[in-house]
């Protein structure tokens, strides 16, 4: 079947770059997401991308598409302690029937 | 890893009819379970969060008397439209919160797709 891969843990230091990465295998995917859980919660979006651009960017997240080798990563600058979290990559086809990734657990230590 | 099932994967119903979404955990106990709505093109909305053993909590503008779920035990919760109609057509997924050994992971289902003609 089509899968949505990440690892599963990242750890940087405040202040630092963190970059979660998230391939998928569904070429005709069309909507690719990333979704943040705190510990508790559900999910929050926190960006999406149409599988025709290569680049989102919005504040501090930066969103880069390589649709050629379905890699999506998501670059979260100058990370914080409240960004520790779990971050979900997720993709659709034409916006339907999503399919999430197992979670990247992001750790942001002082 | 976890798994998370969701049964039916999909249904077709008549409109006035009530459509039941069972969601298990199979390899852990899930205390909190959330449900998720994705409407067409666009991406999940959170729906309710479930507890077991206590009445769910839902997000505002969520009809709780419409949509009932039941947390009976720590492997299953399930999810009720109740009096379905055509815009309650959608794509509904569950999550399963495995909190054991201090983790607090949450496991997606593979959502079922409901159908009111």
């Amino acid at each position: 079947g089509e899968d949505v891969e990440q690892s599963l843990f990242l750890s940087v230091r405040e202040g630092d770059s963190s970059v979660i990465n998230c391939t998928y295998t569904d070429s005709s995917s069309t909507y690719l997401y990333w979704y943040k859980q705190e510990p508790g919660a559900g999910l929050q979006l926190l960006t999406y991308i149409f599988s025709n651009m290569d680049m989102k960017q919005d504040q501090r997240l930066t969103v880069l598409l390589n649709k050629k080798d379905k890699h999506l990563s998501l670059r979260i600058a100058d990370t914080q302690t409240g960004d520790s979290a779990i971050y979900f990559c997720a993709e659709s086809i034409q916006g339907n029937d999503m399919r999430f990734g197992a979670g990247t657990r992001l750790t942001v230590k002082p | 890893g976890a798994v998370v099932s969701q049964h039916p994967s999909w249904v077709i119903c008549k409109s006035g009819t009530s459509v039941k979404i069972e969601c298990r955990s199979l390899d852990f106990q899930a205390t909190t379970m959330f449900w998720y709505r994705q409407f067409p093109k666009q991406s999940l909305m959170l729906m309710a969060t479930s507890n077991e053993g206590s009445k769910a909590t839902y997000e505002q503008g969520v009809e709780k008397d419409k949509f009932l779920i039941n947390h009976a035990s720590l492997t299953l919760s399930t999810l009720t439209v109740t009096s379905a109609h055509p815009e309650d057509s959608s794509f509904y997924i569950c999550s399963a919160r495995d909190g054991a050994g201090g983790m607090d992971t949450q496991y997606f289902g593979p959502g079922t797709r409901l159908t009111v003609l």
